[in-house]
């Protein structure tokens, strides 16, 4: 079946810092991939999407390319922020729309 | 736009007791899901329906769940005889499919502790 697996968490750097968040995916077909976020007592939010090959997502300084020849959707930001501590989820979904995610990476960026 | 709403929040109850939890999606989706989220997991997936047909459900959904939309406007999610493993966030989000394309929004949760 469809699986996502994400980079271990948590992750901690310093503001302005870049930030990497691995992301593979096995799944039959063309899925869409999607980065969601979810912040401290809230519920998730999307971040960006991608929904072919070579596509790139992007939003509020986030950047995620669909790679399918390494089966991939690297999240990335080239200066984080205090306000971007939250936990990100990776996600697929099949032809029926369904979503699989990640197990979730918990970033922390300190001042 | 309001968003998606779910109703409680949050709920304790005793194992054994029923529970049955509210889904009101952005107005106009016509697919709306079910997801389950323990802690330290992301969300997986339970049912979802499109307009008021329930098309798919996890194997995660045991015949002590049951879900319903009725008029293919909001959904209930009921939890019969609830056991602690019940434990969990329980989330709802809905999308409106056009065409192959579609993203789900996701409500706030309700969050079940079972004792």
């Amino acid at each position: 079946g469809d699986s996502v697996t994400q980079m271990e968490g948590p992750v901690t750097l310093s503001e302005e810092a870049f930030l990497t968040i691995n992301c593979t995916y096995t799944a039959t077909g063309y899925p869409s991939l999607f980065w969601y976020v979810q912040y401290p007592g809230e519920g998730l939010q999307l971040l960006l999407k991608a929904t072919k090959a070579d596509d790139k997502g992007s939003n509020k300084g986030f950047e995620a390319t669909y790679r399918k020849e390494t089966t991939s959707f690297h999240l990335e930001k080239g200066s984080v922020q205090v306000s971007d501590s939250a936990v990100y989820f990776c996600a697929l979904s099949d032809s029926y729309g369904k979503l699989t995610f990640g197990q979730g990476t918990i970033l922390t960026v300190h001042p | 736009d309001t968003g998606v709403s779910q109703n409680p929040r949050h709920k304790i109850t005793k194992r054994g007791q029923n529970v049955t939890f509210r889904c009101d999606p952005i107005s106009e989706h016509n697919r709306l899901y079910w997801y389950r989220q323990t802690l330290g997991q992301g969300p997986e997936f339970l049912t979802y329906f499109q307009n008021e047909a329930q098309l798919e459900k996890s194997r995660l959904l045991s015949d002590r769940f049951s879900a319903e939309r009725p008029k293919g406007s909001f959904s209930t999610l009921e939890i019969q005889r609830t056991e602690q493993g019940d434990s969990a966030m329980y989330l709802c989000a809905s999308s409106l499919l056009a065409g192959y394309q579609e993203t789900q929004y996701f409500g706030p949760g309700t969050r079940l502790l079972v004792l």
